[in-house]
Formats: C-alpha cells, sequence, structure tokens
C-alpha cells in the first residue's frame, strides 16, 4: 500500500521568494515518485520524477526535489518564485514493479505568489 | 505534448442516464488510465489497462466499467450516472517498464444534475 501528505493545502509566497512544497510518502516497495503541476483548467504537467537514480532531483522551470528515505520525503523548492508559478502541485507516488504507472496522489498544494 | 484527446471536453447529464468519456492517444503507448479530480481528494484511480482487452479496478472504480479494444482507445462508462460522480475526468498513458512517466490529457467535466 501507498499514500501520499501533502502539507498545506494553500502555500502563499512572495515574488522572488523561496518556494518549499511539502510532500511525504508512504510506500511498502521502494517507490517512484514525482511532481506534477497542473494550471487552471488544465491537465497534469510532469514537473520532475525520482527513480531511484540520483536523490536530488532537477526539473523543468527552475524545480527541483530531493528524496530523503530516513524522512520519507520528497519536497518540492524552488528558490526564486515567479508570477507564472501560481498553479496546483501534486506529489504523487508509484510502485517500483514495473507494471505500468499506477499513481497514487496527495491532495494538491495551491501555490499563490504576490508582488 | 503527449497525443492524448478526451471527449467530450464537457458534458451535462441526468441522474440515471449512462455516459461515455472517451481516451484517444496516438503514442501507442500500452497502459492507459482513468483519474477522477475532486477537491480535498487530488486524483484517484478509476480504472486502467495494461494491454488490448486487459483491464484492472483502481481505487474507486464502483459504478464504472471500461473497455479497450484497441491500442488507441480506452472509454470509461458509467452505466447509471449519480450526482456524485460530478467530477473532471482524466486520462493519463504510460509506456510502462521502468523509468516512465505519465502522461495526461486535458480531462472531461462531467456535470450529473
Amino acid at each position: 500500500a501507498q499514500s501520499v501528505t501533502q502539507l498545506g493545502s494553500h502555500v502563499s509566497v512572495s515574488e522572488g521568494a523561496l518556494v518549499l512544497l511539502r510532500c511525504n510518502y508512504s510506500s511498502s516497495v521502494p517507490p517512484y515518485l514525482f511532481w506534477y503541476v497542473q494550471y487552471p483548467n488544465q491537465g497534469l504537467q510532469l514537473l520532475l520524477k525520482y527513480t531511484s537514480a540520483a536523490t536530488l532531483v532537477k526539473g523543468i522551470n527552475g524545480f527541483e526535489a530531493e528524496f530523503k528515505k530516513s524522512e520519507t520525503s520528497f519536497h518540492l523548492t524552488k528558490p526564486s518564485a515567479h508570477m507564472s508559478d501560481a498553479a496546483e502541485y501534486f506529489c504523487a507516488v508509484s510502485p517500483y514493479t514495473g507494471g505500468g504507472n499506477k499513481l497514487t496522489f496527495g491532495t494538491g498544494t495551491q501555490l499563490k505568489v504576490e508582488l | 505534448d503527449a497525443g492524448i484527446t478526451q471527449s467530450p471536453r464537457h458534458k451535462v447529464t441526468e441522474t440515471g442516464t449512462p455516459v461515455t468519456l472517451r481516451c484517444h492517444q496516438t503514442e501507442n503507448h500500452r497502459y492507459m488510465y482513468w483519474y477522477r479530480q475532486d477537491p480535498g481528494h487530488g486524483l484517484r484511480l478509476i480504472h486502467y489497462s495494461y494491454g488490448v482487452k486487459d483491464t484492472d479496478k483502481g481505487e474507486v472504480s464502483d459504478g464504472y466499467s471500461v473497455s479497450r479494444s484497441k491500442t488507441e482507445d480506452f472509454l470509461l462508462t458509467l452505466e447509471s450516472a449519480t450526482s456524485s460522480q460530478t467530477s473532471v475526468y482524466f486520462c493519463a498513458i504510460s509506456g510502462g517498464g521502468l523509468n516512465t512517466e505519465a502522461f495526461f490529457g486535458q480531462g472531461t467535466r462531467l456535470t450529473v444534475v
């Protein structure tokens, strides 16, 4: 069984400030971990993924995440927020089985970026 | 963008009527998935397919059925729509195997009145 917890359903930052979105996972097998972004009225777009290679993963749009097994965490960060980063962000986990990519999602974090 | 088309994009239907949503892909990916998105729940897996005529249930499959007669098409059917099935439905595809990712369609907003 696997699950994902995203702390904070809404996060607000100032433009230029650090973005930190939290994700903790629970998995009975080595996990794949993902961050997706969703802009209004659109589908989900992959930001980055962890697949047991490097623990620090760099993604698109300046985002990165670090896999910490001891803390069962995969927090998403960006050094400097931009207005265009305002969106909803989802953390997801998938079992490392090779049998497709059945994702279990967190409940999402809505990021607001203020001037 | 991954070649995924969902149809219709919006639909309003009455309680008790059957509804079919279609997902069409042009990527020849083996795996296809249906998720629903609801506030406070994120996305939840309804059904998935690992090949033509091969499907299995996800987390929230009650009241839904699926069919996949061709690699490119994955249909989701609500046999008798209920208001609790008002949601946004997303289709996703993936190539399977290691180190793969899921690509999502644009979604179908379904309202059951």
